[in-house]
This record gives structure tokens, sequence and C-alpha cells, in this order.
């Protein structure tokens, strides 16, 4: 079975803080993606990855980046934590290519974080 | 840009039932795929179904199944003999045939009544 983990299941941070979610998943998948999920809102695509060290920017990528040094880890930074930061975080990974068109992505089990 | 849209944000239904949830999308693209995902409550994401564009027959698995009418741009997803195991948030996404990334519908979420 896949299996994408997350660092932490719940996160209280402090206005100004930088801020590492982590998300590691164990199928050699090539695509990454950070999702914030607000209730209201659905799922907003902040960023993706399809390679090591390549990323492009979803819908929402103001004030986060992230990091892709191995192809199983895809790392979600808030350089400077805001109170409009506060929200569940979902990390997800797919195949890619032709075969992977019809692919399903894969979630992990989400990380909510407060930012206080 | 594409959009989807869930026009139901809560839904509900008593054990042993039929519902049915909604979702429309707008797309200028003839080639994509439609996914619905449940959420249940604490609880990761999964796929309950798929539907590739180009086939006019609609997806089936098990219990759940598709109303796919491509021209009307609506994918909706019923659910026959409810199961408390079924409350969730469910969610509507579409992918482009030219594009790795989902575009969600914001979600309708599902009770189920014993």
């Amino acid at each position: 079975d896949v299996k994408v983990t997350q660092s932490s299941r719940y996160l209280v941070k402090r206005t100004g803080e930088k801020v590492f979610l982590e998300c590691v998943q164990d199928m050699d998948h090539e695509n990454m993606f950070w999702y914030r999920q607000d209730p209201g809102l659905g799922l907003r695509l902040i960023y993706f990855s399809y390679d090591v060290k390549m990323k492009e920017k979803g819908d929402i990528p103001e004030g986060y980046s992230v990091s892709r040094e191995k192809k199983e880890r895809f790392s979600l930074i808030l350089e400077s934590a805001s109170t409009n930061q506060t929200s569940m975080y979902l990390c997800a990974s797919s195949p890619s290519g032709a075969d992977g068109l019809l692919n399903e992505q894969f979630f992990g089990p989400g990380t909510r974080l407060t930012v206080l | 840009a594409q959009t989807v849209t869930q026009s139901q944000p809560e839904m509900s239904v008593q054990e042993a039932e039929t519902v049915t949830l909604s979702c429309t999308y707008d797309t200028s693209e003839s080639d994509y795929y439609l996914f619905w995902y449940k959420q249940p409550p604490s609880r990761q994401m999964i796929l309950v179904i798929r539907q590739e564009a180009y086939k006019q027959q609609n997806a089936t698995e098990n219990r759940f199944s598709v109303n796919f009418q491509k021209a009307a741009k609506s994918f909706s997803l019923k659910i026959s003999d409810s199961q408390l195991g079924d409350a969730a948030m469910y969610f509507c996404a579409y992918r482009s045939a030219w594009a790795d990334k989902l575009i969600f519908g914001t979600g309708t979420r599902l009770q189920v009544f014993p």
C-alpha cells in the first residue's frame, strides 16, 4: 500500500515563526503536492513538485515555499507564520507520465496548524 | 481556467437508502479525468471513483456509481445502500489530461442516520 506520512498531526506556532511541514512517501512517486484545506473553500493547491529540485506554484503560493531535495520527501515552509495561515495542510503524491494520468493522488493524514 | 462546483455543502441520508451528490465543472478541454474523493472524520482522504471523459460508460465501484453528463459538464456521485461508514466529506475533483494537478470542489458533508 502507498503510504504518505506527515511529520505532525497537530502543530501550534507563534506569529513570525518559521514553520516546516514535512511529507514523506514510500512509493517512488514523481509528483508531490501541498494543499491547504479550509471549510467552505475545499482544497487549494499551494505548490507541487514533479521531480527532485523541481517545483511549480499552485493557486495560493504567497507566504509559502517548498523544498524537494530527495524524491520521497517534500517540505512546505512558512517563512514567517501568520494567523491567516492557520489551516489544515494536506500532502499528496502521485505517479506521472502516461500511465499516471488516471492514477489517483494519495494523501497524507494532514497537519492541523494553528498560528497564534 | 477550470473550476469545480459542489452546490450542496451538506447532505443527509438514512442507512440503506440512496443519496446523490452533485458536481458540475467548467472547462474548455475535451480530454480530462474526474474523481470523487472521500475524507472520513479525522482520517485520510481516499479515492472513491474515477471517470475518463472519453468514456461514455459511467464508472461503478460496488455501491458507488457516477452519472457523467459530458455535455452538461455534470459528474454526480450516487451512493446506494448507504452505510454509517459512508459519513464523510466528499470532494469532486477535475484533472486535465495535460497536467498532474487536481482542481477540487468545496466539498459536501454527508451524514448517515441509522
